[in-house]
């Protein structure tokens, strides 16, 4: 399996201010994927992060809110923008394995907006 | 209807016994489905995969699929307090091509 690192690993952040997470894979993927984790709730897709294009976003996402970059098949970074305390959360990078669609998680960013 | 739905629990099971974790889920287009194990204020890991209907052996943990009835589960044979965590079902393919996970089953081995 991919190893999958983030930066930063935590951060606690003022409200209005923006964070930018970093997802670094040792392989190329064919795709990756942005989840956030509230607390004590499950995953909650945000968005597939595309090579070379704009990401597509899930139903309640919007880019100027996370904007997302992908600009090879091993990097990524999502953008958490003019926080509030409501985006406190866990954010995790995620790849899948093509073609087994075996899809792996990167230990994740803990945020907490104050 | 969730897409996927699990037991919140908690499931609470002596240490040596068999933890049966259930999770349906309603697109029959799903094709594939999975297992993760989250320890508390950790990311997932994959425990199994599953495709095809029937069951899948891997050491302590047996996952079942049945697709006429969309229900997958998890077994965990011999049970250890290390096993405690919350289980994670998610499905991929149907007609998002997707992994959907559910809420997650909260399993707790008492020693």
């Amino acid at each position: 399996s991919a190893v999958i690192s983030q930066k930063p690993s935590r951060d606690i952040c003022q409200r209005g201010t923006s964070l930018t997470i970093q997802c670094q894979v040792d392989s190329q993927v064919t795709m990756m994927f942005w989840y956030r984790q509230q607390p004590g709730q499950s995953l909650t897709l945000i968005a597939t992060a595309n090579q070379g294009s704009e990401a597509t976003y899930e139903s309640g996402f919007v880019i100027d809110k996370f904007p997302i970059s992908r600009p090879n098949l091993t990097f990524s970074t999502l953008t958490v923008s003019n926080m509030s305390p409501e985006d406190s959360s866990i954010y995790l990078c995620s790849v899948r394995d093509s073609p087994q669609e075996t899809q792996y998680f990167g230990p994740g960013t803990r945020l907490l907006v104050l | 209807q969730k897409e996927v739905e699990q037991n919140s629990g908690p499931l609470s099971v002596p240490e040596g016994a068999i933890a049966s974790l259930n999770c349906t889920y309603s697109d029959r287009g799903s094709q594939s489905f999975f297992w993760y194990r989250q320890y508390s204020g950790k990311s997932p890991e994959l425990i199994m995969s599953i495709y095809s209907n029937g069951d899948k052996e891997d050491g302590r943990f047996t996952a079942q699929l049945n697709k006429a009835s969309q229900y997958v589960s998890l077994l965990i044979r011999d049970s250890q307090p290390s096993d405690s965590a919350t289980y994670l079902c998610a499905r991929g393919g149907g007609a998002t091509n997707k992994l959907i996970f559910g809420t997650g089953t909260l399993l707790a081995v008492q020693p």
